[in-house]
């Protein structure tokens, strides 16, 4: 069957640093992809989206890159803060969403 | 303009009561879909509908779940004889059309006793 699916479950990083989030597809049809960041306690909330056309799309200190030759998306972001601590979903077209990989970001 | 508004934030039901969860979209959005999310997991789908028509309900249970998104009033997601395993948070998203972005409501948690 259809899987979106994270590789790493939880990902510690420095205030200041550099985040990536990785996701990986296997529907060779996917055309558009989308990044949620969930916050404890709230619903999803849309960061950024990408459609296959492209290979990498920048937003306000995210970045997506998309591979399509591996079925591969990253999230980068940039400056990491302590707003940024939560789970993230990589979802394609489909109504399916990865299972999500946690953010914690250490002061 | 306001967002998903989902009601109740937390609903507590006994094992065999019946729970009823309210879901108005965006104004304007026609695409209503359900999650639901356990602990330490991600979002499943559940039901996928617009305006009167459920378009996809591939995970919807067979049995005692089901939704209805009416001409007029909020998306309601109905679970009858709730069991304890019913035990989760319930969200609700909306787009204007199919292939773009979900917005989501803030869920409802559901408890079982």
């Amino acid at each position: 069957g259809e899987s979106v699916g994270l590789h790493l479950p939880t990902l510690s990083v420095q205030e200041g640093d550099n985040s990536i989030i990785n996701c990986a597809y296997s529907n060779s049809a996917s055309d558009y992809f989308i990044w949620y960041k969930q916050e404890s306690g709230k619903g999803p909330q849309f960061i950024i989206d990408i459609r296959s056309n492209m290979d990498k799309r920048q937003g306000q200190r995210v970045t997506v890159l998309l591979n399509k030759t591996v079925k591969h998306l990253s999230l980068q972001i940039a400056a990491t803060q302590p707003g940024d601590s939560a789970v993230y979903f990589c979802r394609n077209n489909r109504l399916a969403f990865g299972k999500g990989n946690q953010v914690v970001v250490i002061p | 303009n306001a967002g998903v508004m989902q009601n109740p934030r937390h609903l507590v039901r006994r094992r065999g009561q019946e729970a009823r969860l309210r879901c108005s979209p965006v104004k304007g959005h026609s695409h209503v879909y359900w999650y639901r999310q356990l602990p330490e997991e991600g979002l499943k789908f559940m039901v996928y509908l617009q305006k009167e028509n459920i378009i996809d309900e591939s995970g919807m249970p067979k049995e005692r779940f089901s939704a209805e998104f009416p001409k007029e009033g909020p998306s309601i997601l109905r679970i009858q004889q709730v069991v304890r395993g019913d035990s989760a948070a319930y969200f609700c998203a909306s787009s204007p059309e199919e292939n773009s972005p979900l917005h989501f409501g803030n869920g409802t948690r559901l408890t079982v006793t």
